[in-house]
């Protein structure tokens, strides 16, 4: 099956810095790549999310970019805040279809003020 | 519009017990699922739903069950609980139409089995 690995597992920056979390995967037929958010004892919230067949999506100050042929995709986030602290997720498509994605392990982010 | 609801927040069982945890989307979405987050292992997928009366195994669907009576609710059963099966568990949907889309989560449930 799919297997999708993210770094870093924490991530600490300074209010204002930029921050990136990368995400690796295996399956070369995987064509959509969700980020999703999720806040100290929340749910989980899509925050962006990327096709294959474009490399680069923005919203404001977060953006998710695709390399297919090194199957990695990142996602950045500019002039970071206070709450953009959170963890943060990414996701690849399982086999089989039907939507099923699998996650990567998380990225616990702290924006430090 | 309420979006996709757990019921219950939380529950603490002893190992053996069973119990039912209860899925309700009101936005009438075809997919449903259900997973179970640890610390450090994201979120994994235990069963899901591509529509009412079907049900099938994910990534680590030992120990569960499933059913899908009725589009709008999806129940995961644990029949005799285990200590490794202590983890939050998220429900989550989608809709069916136009390739991916995205995935709406319920508030969550916080299960200890002692």
């Amino acid at each position: 099956g799919e297997n999708v690995e993210q770094h870093p597992s924490t991530l600490s920056v300074q209010e204002g810095d930029s921050a990136v979390i990368k995400c690796t995967y295996s399956d070369s037929a995987s064509n959509y790549f969700p980020w999703y958010k999720q806040e100290l004892g929340k749910r989980p919230q899509l925050i962006i999310d990327i096709r294959s067949n474009v490399g680069e999506k923005k919203d404001q100050r977060i953006a998710v970019t695709l390399n297919k042929t090194a199957k990695h995709f990142s996602l950045h986030i500019t002039e970071t805040q206070p709450e953009d602290s959170a963890v943060y997720f990414c996701a690849a498509p399982l086999s089989g279809g039907y939507q099923k994605v699998t996650f990567g392990t998380g990225t616990k982010l702290q924006v430090i003020p | 519009n309420a979006g996709v609801t757990q019921t219950p927040k939380f529950r603490v069982l002893k190992t053996g017990q069973s119990m039912t945890l209860l899925c309700a989307q009101d936005m009438n979405h075809e997919y449903m699922y259900w997973y179970r987050q640890d610390p450090g292992m994201g979120l994994r997928l235990i069963h899901y739903s591509v529509g009412e009366g079907t049900t099938a195994k994910g990534e680590v669907p030992d120990g569960y069950n499933v059913s899908r009576l009725k589009k709008q609710n999806f129940l995961l059963g644990l029949e005799s609980a285990a200590p490794s099966q202590t983890s939050v568990y998220f429900c989550a949907s989608s809709l069916a139409s136009g390739g991916y889309n995205e995935q709406f989560f319920g508030p969550g449930t916080r299960l200890t089995v002692l």
